[in-house]
């Protein structure tokens, strides 16, 4: 069974400052990862996805993260914090076997952005 | 191009009423799948659906929780008794095709609320 570690609930940072979201994941096969953005109210939107090829991974908003097989890591970064940042992000796992069709979320990161 | 419409976006029940969401997909989808967003929790996977057959229901409840994708029309999930255990956002998306590298696209969630 997969599962996904998110680690801080919380994670608060300047305007300006680097954004680190971690995300550490359990699986039997190396996954297909994803990072999702949640603001208030609304739906979730895909900010990236790693399936194969380079383990470095570009996104929208500025947001990129890196595959680490070894560290079984795939954490979000972004260079400078922008006040519009400030949301829940989810990280996400599938099965690339196709044992199962749903994704696999960890509990979210509420990202917190000081002026 | 609309994207994932979920309708209603907020319900409220009463314990023992039935619950009814609906969704339809983006123009040109025919894969739904259903998520339950408790309080502080990341999404779980419910139910994945094709027209008119459920393919991994291996997520939902085992009582009083149902969802049908028909020919024709939105899907639904039905939730029969609720109880206040059920008051959660749920969250409908949906995919070009079957495969986990296919992107999931999102609606914006029906919050559920059971008095």
């Amino acid at each position: 069974a997969q599962s996904v570690t998110q680690l801080g609930s919380h994670v608060s940072v300047s305007e300006g400052a680097l954004v680190l979201l971690r995300c550490n994941y359990s699986s039997s096969v190396p996954p297909y990862l994803f990072w999702y953005v949640q603001y208030p109210n609304q739906g979730l939107q895909l900010l990236l996805k790693y399936t194969t090829g380079a383990t470095l991974v570009k996104g929208i908003n500025g947001f990129e993260a890196e595959f680490k097989k070894s560290e079984t890591s795939f954490h979000l970064t972004k260079p400078s914090a922008h006040m519009s940042d400030a949301a829940e992000y989810f990280c996400a796992v599938s099965d690339p076997g196709g044992g199962a069709d749903g994704l696999t979320f960890g509990k979210g990161t509420h990202l917190i952005i000081q002026p | 191009n609309a994207g994932v419409m979920q309708n209603p976006r907020h319900l409220v029940r009463r314990r023992g009423q039935e619950a009814r969401l609906r969704c339809s997909p983006m123009k040109g989808h025919s894969h739904v799948y259903w998520y339950r967003q408790l309080p502080e929790e990341g999404l779980k996977f419910m139910v994945y659906l094709q027209k008119e057959n459920i393919i991994d229901e291996s997520g939902m409840p085992k009582e009083r929780f149902s969802a049908e994708f028909p020919k024709e029309g939105p899907s639904i999930l039905r939730i029969q008794q609720v109880v206040r255990g059920d008051s959660a956002a749920y969250f409908c998306a949906s995919s070009p095709g079957r495969g986990s590298y296919n992107e999931q696209f999102f609606g914006p969630g029906t919050r559920l609320t059971v008095l």
